[in-house]
C-alpha cells in the first residue's frame, strides 16, 4: 500500500515570488511520481513526473521537482509564480507493477498581486 | 496529446433517479479506465478501474450495485450513479490509460458535477 501527504494545504506567495511544494510518500515498493494541477471545476492536468533517471525532473510552465528517495520526498518548485499558477496542486504516486494513482491531499496556491 | 472527455459536464437530477456519465478516450484507445470521486476542497479517490470487455474492479467501500461501470470499448466507459441520492453530489472525473513505454500513463477528462436534490 502507498499514502502520500503533502504537507501545506494551502500556500500563499505573492506574484514573482518562489514557491515550494512539499510531498512526502510512503511506499513498500519502487514507484512512479507524478505532480497534476487542477483549476477549479476542471479536471486534472499533468505537470510532470518521475519514471526513472536524473532526480530533478522539469515539467511545463516552468515547474521542476526533485525526486529524494532517501527522504522519500518529491517537492515541487517554481523560482517566479504568476497570477495564473493559482489552483490546487496534487502529488501522486503509482507502483511500477500497478497503474493506480494515490493522491495527496492537495495543496492550495494562491497567488497575490 | 492524449484528450479525453467526458459528458454531461454538469447535471443537476432529483433523488432516486440514475445518472449516466460518460468517458471517452478521443485520440488513442484505452484498455484500462479509472474512475474517481472527489468532495469539495478534497482530493481524488479512486472508486474503480474498468478494462475493455471485463468487469470493473471496485475500490473497497464503493458499493458495486449503486455505481454501475460498463467499458464496452476501446473509447468509451459510462457510469452510472443509480438511484442518486444527495449524498452522491460530488465531481467525478475519469481517466483513460495509455500504454506509454512499460507505463499505463493516465490523462484525465474534465470532471462532471453531479448535484442531487
Amino acid at each position: 500500500a502507498q499514502s502520500v501527504t503533502q504537507l501545506d494545504s494551502q500556500v500563499p506567495v505573492f506574484e514573482e515570488a518562489p514557491v515550494e511544494l512539499r510531498c512526502n510518500y510512503s511506499s513498500s515498493v519502487s514507484v512512479y511520481l507524478f505532480w497534476y494541477v487542477q483549476y477549479p471545476n476542471q479536471g486534472l492536468q499533468l505537470l510532470l513526473k518521475y519514471l526513472s533517471g536524473s532526480t530533478l525532473v522539469k515539467g511545463i510552465n516552468g515547474f521542476e521537482a526533485e525526486f529524494n528517495k532517501s527522504q522519500t520526498s518529491f517537492h515541487l518548485r517554481k523560482p517566479s509564480v504568476h497570477i495564473s499558477d493559482t489552483a490546487e496542486y496534487f502529488c501522486a504516486v503509482s507502483s511500477f507493477a500497478g497503474n493506480k494513482l494515490t493522491f495527496g491531499g492537495g495543496t492550495r496556491v494562491l497567488v497575490k498581486p | 496529446g492524449a484528450v479525453v472527455s467526458q459528458h454531461p459536464s454538469w447535471v443537476i437530477c432529483k433523488s432516486g433517479t440514475s445518472v449516466k456519465i460518460e468517458c471517452r478516450s478521443l485520440d488513442f484507445q484505452a484498455t484500462t479506465m479509472f474512475w474517481y470521486r472527489q468532495f469539495p476542497k478534497q482530493s481524488l479517490m479512486l472508486m474503480a478501474t474498468s478494462n475493455e470487455g471485463s468487469k470493473a474492479t471496485y475500490e473497497q467501500g464503493v458499493e458495486k450495485d449503486k455505481f454501475l461501470i460498463n467499458h464496452a470499448s476501446l473509447t468509451l466507459s459510462t457510469l452510472t450513479v443509480t438511484s442518486a441520492h444527495p449524498e452522491d453530489s460530488s465531481f467525478y472525473i475519469c481517466s483513460a490509460g495509455e500504454l506509454v513505454s512499460s507505463y499505463n500513463e493516465q490523462f484525465f477528462g474534465p470532471g462532471t458535477r453531479l448535484t442531487v436534490l
